[in-house]
């Protein structure tokens, strides 16, 4: 039973362009909420976090949208650079918990 | 942001050997510690979780006398593959929390052969 889900394995932008990754999850206690951009044989790196009790977050090219009521976040990334191009994965946490609970992740391709 | 080194990053052993994966916080003091695996295409999945000065806690379906794990210091972990075989190679992915934000190693490639 997968809690937290990234159902587009890949996404393909020009860039330039707004790039959209999307994130579903199945349990309601979550109440935090990050992203992870992961570069092949690498570890993820931290990119942005939401708490539930906003529903957006903006650092620069990188805002997260939440929506509890539809239990679904987005990353948008503009204008998305060919740097960008990594795995993104969705993590979620519940009740201060420090355990992450991790999608599946998206690959994203950024072409000059 | 902050630090987290793991070593080594690449790794092959003969099945039946035991491995030892250091994962240390450079520059910040971390009472608790993670440990991930990761198969190709899939998610990063938690094995365990490393408290220092006490034992582990293991997620359901992990084995802690295949993965064992030490936190003996403020500022290291380690994870040891014990009679490691073929079906354990992976990427295994430590993180360590200085404040509310897990930061990762930056991985071991195990390959059993």
């Amino acid at each position: 039973d997968q809690q937290v889900k990234q159902n587009s394995p890949s996404l393909s932008v020009q860039e330039g362009r707004i790039s959209i990754l999307n994130c579903d999850y199945t349990n309601s206690m979550f109440d935090y909420f990050l992203w992870y951009k992961k570069y092949p044989a690498e570890g993820p790196t931290f990119l942005i976090s939401i708490s539930s009790i906003k529903d957006k977050n903006e650092d620069g090219r990188f805002t997260v949208f939440l929506n509890k009521s539809a239990k679904h976040l987005s990353l948008h990334i503009v204008p998305s650079q060919p740097g960008d191009s990594a795995v993104y994965f969705c993590a979620a946490s519940s009740g201060g918990s420090e355990k992450l609970v991790f999608g599946k992740g998206m690959k994203l391709t950024v072409n000059p | 942001g902050a630090v987290v080194s793991q070593h080594p990053s690449w790794v092959i052993c003969k099945s039946g050997t035991s491995v030892k994966i250091e994962c240390r916080s450079l520059d910040f003091q971390a009472t608790t510690m993670f440990w991930y695996r990761q198969f190709p295409k899939q998610s990063l999945m938690l094995m365990a979780t490393s408290n220092e000065g006490s034992k582990a806690t293991y997620e359901q379906g992990v084995e802690k006398d295949k993965f064992l794990i030490n936190h003996a210091s403020l500022t290291l972990s380690t994870l040891t593959v014990t009679s490691a075989h073929p079906e354990d190679s992976s990427f295994y992915i430590c993180s360590a929390i200085p404040g509310h934000i897990q930061y990762f190693g930056a991985g071991t490639r195990l390959s059993v052969l």
